[in-house]
Formats: structure tokens, C-alpha cells, sequence
């Protein structure tokens, strides 16, 4: 069964860093791209980052670029994101999420339950 | 950036309804047109890929259609459990953007 556990959400003051991981399991990890995808209280679904199955090839939404920093480690079967300089408008679930059919042009096909990531002052 | 716009943005129905969902994209995205299911408090749900696969185990009720820039998902007839909020994204090119959702509620 493909699994995807997301940690790492947590309460932090505007300006500080955290680090959120996605654990995978139930398929081959090292075979697939992987993305991240948040949304806000109340709000709809944002792409936010995507990396290839490699991890040579990695892309960001514009407000996020020079913030955020996607990797993975296929040996430990792990995603994880690096935020950095947080703002109020990085408060939102951060779900992780598989690309199939295609690579870089497929569908998210299985999501992780998510994580809460929130900016305080 | 290519915009995704649904619409309504939300619609009321009944149960063996049949309901038609729009997505437009600001440029052409080819079939790169993806729907996912959204339940409150859950994760996304894949339903359709590439404008017109059904997603496997997604019942046959769904269907999509189009190409270029305008897509349509369908539901036939309209089940309790297809109360949700439903969302078309394009993974045509970076950044792969998602349309605002259109929620579906009960009439």
C-alpha cells in the first residue's frame, strides 16, 4: 500500500525556518518525482515545489523561490522541504504528493495527510 | 504564469443530478489537465488524468473531456458521497497551477 506521511509542521515566529519531511513507503521511491503542494485556512490548493526522481531537477513557485528548498534522499525513502524566512502567508497545510503517468507532466496520484505549518508574531 | 479559472464556484444539487464542471486555461496546456476530489479535512483525491483517464478505483459516474483550453468533468448522477469541493489543475508547465474549486452541496 503507497503511503505518504508528512512531519515537521509546527507553530514558528515570522522570520524563523523549519525543516517538513515526507516519509514514503509502499512503492519504489527512488522511480518517482515528488511535489509539494499547501493550502491555507479556508483557501484552495497551491503548487508550491517539485523535484525529479533524481533530484537533479527541482522547481518552485515564484513567492517561495530563494525560501524554499525541496530534496529528497532516496536511500531513506524521504522528501523533505526547507522553509526558511517565513511569512504570514506560508501559514497552510503542507501536503506532499506523488507525480505518476509521465514524470514531470503526470498527475498527483497518492497525498500524504499533511502538515500544518503556522506563522506567529 | 497560466491561470486556471472554474466555474461556478459553487454549485447546489441533488442526489442523481447530473453535474457539469468547467475549467479554462489562460493558454493552450494541451490534455495536461488533471481533477482531484476534496473532502473537508482530507487530502486531495485524484479522479481524472490527462483530461479524460479515469484514475483507477474512481467510479464510472466520472468522466472528463476537452483539450487545449477548455475541459469539463462530469458527473452522471450525483451520489451523497460526491459532496466535496473539486479542483482542476494543469501539469503542463511550471508552476502547475490549480483552479480555485468549485464546491458541490447538497440542494
Amino acid at each position: 500500500e503507497v503511503q505518504l506521511v508528512e512531519s515537521g509542521g509546527d507553530m514558528v515566529q515570522r522570520g524563523g525556518s523549519l525543516r517538513l519531511s515526507c516519509a514514503a513507503s509502499g512503492f519504489a521511491f527512488s522511480s518517482y518525482s515528488m511535489t509539494w503542494v499547501r493550502q491555507a485556512p479556508g483557501k484552495g490548493l497551491e503548487w508550491v515545489s517539485y523535484i525529479s526522481s533524481g533530484g537533479t531537477t527541482r522547481y518552485y513557485t515564484d513567492s517561495v523561490k530563494g525560501r524554499f528548498t525541496i530534496s529528497r534522499d532516496n536511500a531513506k525513502n524521504s522528501l523533505y522541504l526547507q522553509i526558511n524566512s517565513l511569512r504570514d502567508e506560508d501559514t497552510a497545510v503542507y501536503y506532499c504528493a506523488r507525480k505518476n503517468y509521465g514524470d514531470y507532466v503526470g498527475p498527483l496520484d497518492y497525498w500524504g495527510q499533511g502538515t500544518l505549518v503556522t506563522a506567529s508574531s | 504564469d497560466i491561470q486556471m479559472t472554474q466555474s461556478p464556484s459553487s454549485l447546489s444539487a441533488s442526489v442523481g443530478d447530473r453535474v457539469t464542471i468547467t475549467c479554462r486555461a489562460s493558454q493552450s496546456i494541451n490534455n495536461y489537465l488533471n481533477w482531484y476530489q476534496q473532502k473537508p479535512g482530507k487530502a486531495p483525491n485524484l479522479l481524472i488524468y490527462t483530461a479524460s483517464s479515469l484514475q483507477s478505483g474512481v467510479p464510472s459516474r466520472f468522466s472528463g473531456s476537452g483539450s487545449g483550453t477548455d475541459f469539463t468533468l462530469t458527473i452522471s448522477s450525483l451520489q451523497p458521497e460526491d459532496f466535496a469541493t473539486y479542483y482542476c489543475q494543469q501539469s503542463y508547465s511550471t508552476p502547475q497551477t490549480f483552479g480555485q474549486g468549485t464546491k458541490v452541496e447538497i440542494k
